[in-house]
């Protein structure tokens, strides 16, 4: 069966500082995408960045990365110079092909990221 | 610029009541989901409709029913609400495919609670 685990329930980062959000996934599918999304105190789920298993190359968006290492299968969200915005919990999600789901996302439990001031 | 409106955004029921959640969404998307949120559980998939008249299970069935209208609406039914379906409910779309790097969009959210 498919999983994602997120090891750490909270963190704490100081401004300006960059912060590694750990993921790791297990699936026996060859094909399969990695997805984080953000979600601020409002409660609304935001996209942020994408990774397939067949990506060469580490997935960037901005100040997002994706520390993707297959064989380890972790998908390590990375964050380059906090803002006091980007406190929020932060999901790590994984699709795959699990028989029939079709595409459907399983998420992990989620991190909380406080950021200080 | 909509994207996926969930419909209403609080609701307070009574043990035994029943209610509908509506999702609509104007991507043009073919799979629509309902997923619900509780602490500490991240989100669980309810069910999920992968393309028009088509309906399937997720991982948190049981006591649900959804309904695919349209290509756009796509809603959630509590036929008998119990305290333990109090949760925040999220609506989601997303391109089809089995390996499309698409995400899916979110609605806002429903926070629901049953008494």
């Amino acid at each position: 069966a498919q999983k994602i685990t997120q090891t750490q329930p909270g963190m704490f980062v100081q401004e300006k500082e960059a912060v590694t959000l750990d993921c790791t996934y297990d699936t026996s599918d060859p094909s399969y995408g990695l997805f984080w999304y953000k979600q601020p105190s409002s409660g609304e789920m935001i996209f942020l960045i994408y990774q397939g298993s067949y990506d060469q190359q580490n997935a960037t968006e901005g100040r997002y990365s994706l520390n993707f290492q297959k064989a380890r299968k972790s998908a390590n969200l990375v964050i380059s110079a906090s803002q006091l915005g980007d406190s929020a919990m932060y999901f790590c999600a994984m699709r795959g092909s699990d028989g029939g789901s079709q595409g459907n996302l399983i998420f992990g439990k989620g991190t909380k990221l406080s950021v200080k001031p | 610029n909509a994207g996926v409106t969930q419909t209403p955004k609080f609701q307070v029921l009574k043990t035994g009541q029943s209610m509908t959640l509506q999702c609509a969404q104007d991507m043009n998307h073919n799979s629509m989901y309902w997923y619900r949120q509780d602490p500490g559980m991240g989100l669980r998939l309810i069910y999920y409709s992968a393309s028009e008249g088509t309906t399937d299970k997720g991982e948190v069935p049981n006591g649900y029913n959804v309904s695919r209208l349209n290509k756009r609406e796509f809603s959630l039914r509590l036929e008998s609400a119990a305290p333990s379906q109090t949760s925040v409910y999220f609506c989601a779309s997303s391109a089809t495919g089995r390996y499309s790097n698409q995400p899916q969009h979110f609605g806002d959210g429903t926070r629901l609670s049953i008494l």
